[in-house]
């Protein structure tokens, strides 16, 4: 029963590169959220996987922002030509089919220079 | 985009004070859960309250969902300086939808 991982917890990285953030859900959780926390924040929502249904991309910032997931596993976040403004915790939550309570991973901290 | 107002955003009080923590919107959601997240961590779900009026306890802590199902409380009795932590409040408009949250009461518990 391992909860949600997400890798690396910690990523620094320069103005201009392009970053990926993992995230691996609970096992049989169909749903996968990416949210944002910059600091003194609250969670802003980011994109949301529901099995194999088109992804709610609304949350996504700029088309920067880009994410992927295989069927019911593992996700990607990846952030193009990052700036400045993009340092914040990135987190990744899932939860069960038709489920309202979301369980989060521990965040990756991404710092742009 | 519907906003969850967190209130007081920072909170210090010394241990066995009770205090709580208040949560409103002007929209309507199908639940709101609490979350606690301490430095370094994802946030840690506590509860999720679904019934307007809906009154839940978990040991020191009670939550109430209000009427209207608009806003919600989170009361802590005789708080120790273990409940030091970020409370988040998040709404939901139903099942797998994007939760939306407040910005956080940051509560420090002073021995």
């Amino acid at each position: 029963g391992a909860g949600v991982s997400q890798s690396p917890s910690n990523k620094v990285t320069e103005k201009g590169k392009d970053v990926e953030l993992r995230c691996d859900p609970i096992s049989g959780h169909t749903a996968l959220y990416w949210y944002r926390q910059r600091l003194g924040q609250g969670l802003e929502f980011l994109i949301y996987f529901q099995g194999n249904s088109a992804p709610d991309k609304s949350g996504l910032p700029s088309d920067r922002f880009s994410a992927e997931r295989t069927g019911e596993s593992v996700s990607t976040l990846t952030i193009q030509r990052t700036q400045q403004e993009d340092s914040a915790v990135y987190l990744c939550a899932s939860s069960l089919y038709g489920g309202v309570e979301q369980f989060f991973g521990p965040g990756t901290r991404l710092t742009v220079l | 985009t519907q906003l969850l107002e967190q209130s007081p955003q920072f909170l210090s009080i010394q241990e066995g004070e009770n205090l709580t923590v208040y949560c409103n919107s002007s929209s309507v959601f199908s639940s709101l859960q609490w979350y606690r997240q301490e430095p370094g961590e994802g946030p840690v779900l506590l509860v999720t309250v679904v019934t307007g009026g809906e009154v839940k306890k978990l040991k020191r802590l009670t939550f109430q969902f209000g009427d209207a199902r608009k806003d919600s409380s989170l009361h802590i009795t005789a708080a120790q300086p273990g409940d030091t932590g970020l409370y988040l409040c998040a709404g939901a408009r139903s099942g797998n939808t994007p939760l939306v949250f407040g910005k956080g009461t940051r509560l420090s518990v002073i021995a």
